[in-house]
């Protein structure tokens, strides 16, 4: 059974045009993470929540929001993609992080690929 | 000097034979590390944690000295579905939930 879930697989939108992705997990897990993935690059980190904590990285554009409703769902807003901003966006979820055995462990979802023609 | 550093390979291995990956980390305050392993256009997936000296898991052995600020992946016995990419992961300290990935070591099994 899927425990994070990502939709849609694939977005393809216009440069400028406003997308949201979205995220949901079923474990409960009191941290989501949302990181940006290019081709044969590491993931890189956008931001992430802690419960309903959000922590922005310093290099994250503007471009990018997140919204966390409720513990199962997250969501990362594009405001206007461009060109560069094509790539696979990768949400995670942790338990707490808080220096339990394991608590700090990622758990990824499938994944979003994104195309800005 | 990067956080997490990988050697990017790419490692071409017979199949049956064992390859073994190093990696690197910078931040003396990490506490957590872990081996994902990354197959071509999917998200990475949790391959193994290592929270002392080292863990093992059937083929695999993870291994960390502290003290060289140093981390390894050996796989024995290597298959072909062994064929991905394989990011060496490091959490930023006691109570940090953030993870800082290197850019990963790209293995190919060769029938």
């Amino acid at each position: 059974d899927a425990m994070v879930i990502q939709n849609p697989r694939y977005q393809v939108t216009q440069f400028g045009k406003p997308v949201t992705l979205s995220c949901s997990q079923t474990l409960n897990h009191n941290v989501m993470y949302w990181y940006q993935q290019k081709s044969s690059q590491a993931p890189k980190l956008l931001f992430h929540y802690y419960d309903k904590d959000f922590n922005n990285e310093a290099d994250t554009p503007d471009n990018f929001q997140s919204r966390r409703p409720n513990t199962s769902f997250c969501f990362l807003d594009i405001r206007s993609p461009g060109l560069g901003d094509a790539a696979m966006y990768l949400c995670a979820t942790s338990r707490d992080g808080q220096g339990n055995l394991g608590s700090d462990t990622q758990y990824f979802g499938p994944g979003t690929r994104l195309t800005v023609l | 000097r990067k956080e997490v550093e990988q050697d990017p390979g790419p490692f071409n291995v017979p199949e049956g034979a064992t390859v073994a990956f190093n990696c690197t980390y910078s931040n003396s305050a990490s506490q957590s590390f872990f081996w994902y392993r990354q197959d071509c256009r999917k998200e990475p997936k949790l391959l193994m944690s290592v929270y002392s000296s080292g863990n093992e898991d059937g083929r695999f052995t993870a291994q960390l000295n502290r003290a060289s600020q140093y981390i390894s992946l050996l796989i024995r016995d290597s298959k072909l579905s062994d064929s991905a990419t394989y990011l060496c992961v490091v959490n930023g300290g006691f109570g940090n939930e953030k993870l800082t990935f290197g850019t990963g070591t790209r293995l190919t099994i060769i029938p």
